[in-house]
């Protein structure tokens, strides 16, 4: 099975701040990594596959690169909308999630 | 409008059998993989499972393997999650999502970009 890290797994934040979130594979994945955004009591919300692609509807403050086995998901400009968790998903093989990571107001 | 629409909120003993349901429309309910998707109270997502609905074939994660069934019902467009003995522990959000394909060929990409609302299943005597 591949494993899936991410750090922080909470950070505090203001709004217009430049946000960086990492996730790293236990083996290397490639670019097959996904970002979802969680609000609570919601669904997820697919932001960013394949590792950089936006997902259609989704800002462009929203952004993702890497590939092999570490990633980021930048959000340039926090905006208060964006508190919420996010997750990568590794889809090299079947799907598995990383822990998340908790965005929340300072 | 495309969208996944759940069964609703369960609450059921230990023991017991349940299937939960997830149903498709606006768009080719066959033409997309269907993912279960659990959360945990408090916890974050762990995919279960998914399902072809053209030919009901499945993948289920190690980790749920044995323990659900996944199955579909093209005629009706519709995903199931089942348990044949819950256990306390099933006690979850469970979410189904539909995989989109971006790309073509062996470096196709999958991700997850519909979901459903999400069915809450509580198991307690």
């Amino acid at each position: 099975d591949i494993q899936m890290t991410q750090s922080p797994s909470s950070l505090s934040a203001s709004v217009g701040d430049r946000v960086t979130i990492t996730c790293r594979a236990s083996q290397s994945i490639s670019s097959y990594l996904n970002w979802y955004q969680q609000k609570p009591g919601k669904a997820p919300k697919l932001l960013i596959y394949a590792a950089s692609s936006l997902q259609s509807g989704v800002p462009s403050r929203f952004s993702g690169s890497g590939s092999g086995t570490d990633f980021t998901l930048t959000i340039s400009s926090l905006q208060p909308e964006d508190f919420a968790t996010y997750y990568c998903q590794q889809s090299y093989s079947t799907f598995t999630f990383g822990p998340g990571t908790k965005v929340d107001i300072k | 409008e495309v969208q996944l629409v759940q069964s609703g909120a369960e609450v059921k003993k230990p023991g017991e059998s349940l299937r939960i349901s997830c149903k498709g429309s606006g768009y080719s309910f066959t033409s997309y993989w269907i993912s279960w998707v659990r959360q945990m109270p408090g916890k974050g997502l762990e995919w279960m499972g998914r399902i072809d609905p053209s030919d009901s074939y499945t993948n289920y994660s190690p980790s749920f393997q044995g323990h659900v069934t996944i199955s579909a019902d093209k005629s009706i467009s519709t995903a199931y999650l089942q348990w044949s003995s819950l256990k306390a522990s099933d006690t979850a959000m469970y979410y189904c999502a539909r995989e989109a394909r971006y790309g073509s060929g062996s470096s196709s990409h999958y991700g997850m970009d519909v979901w459903g609302q999400g069915t809450t299943v509580t198991v307690s005597s």
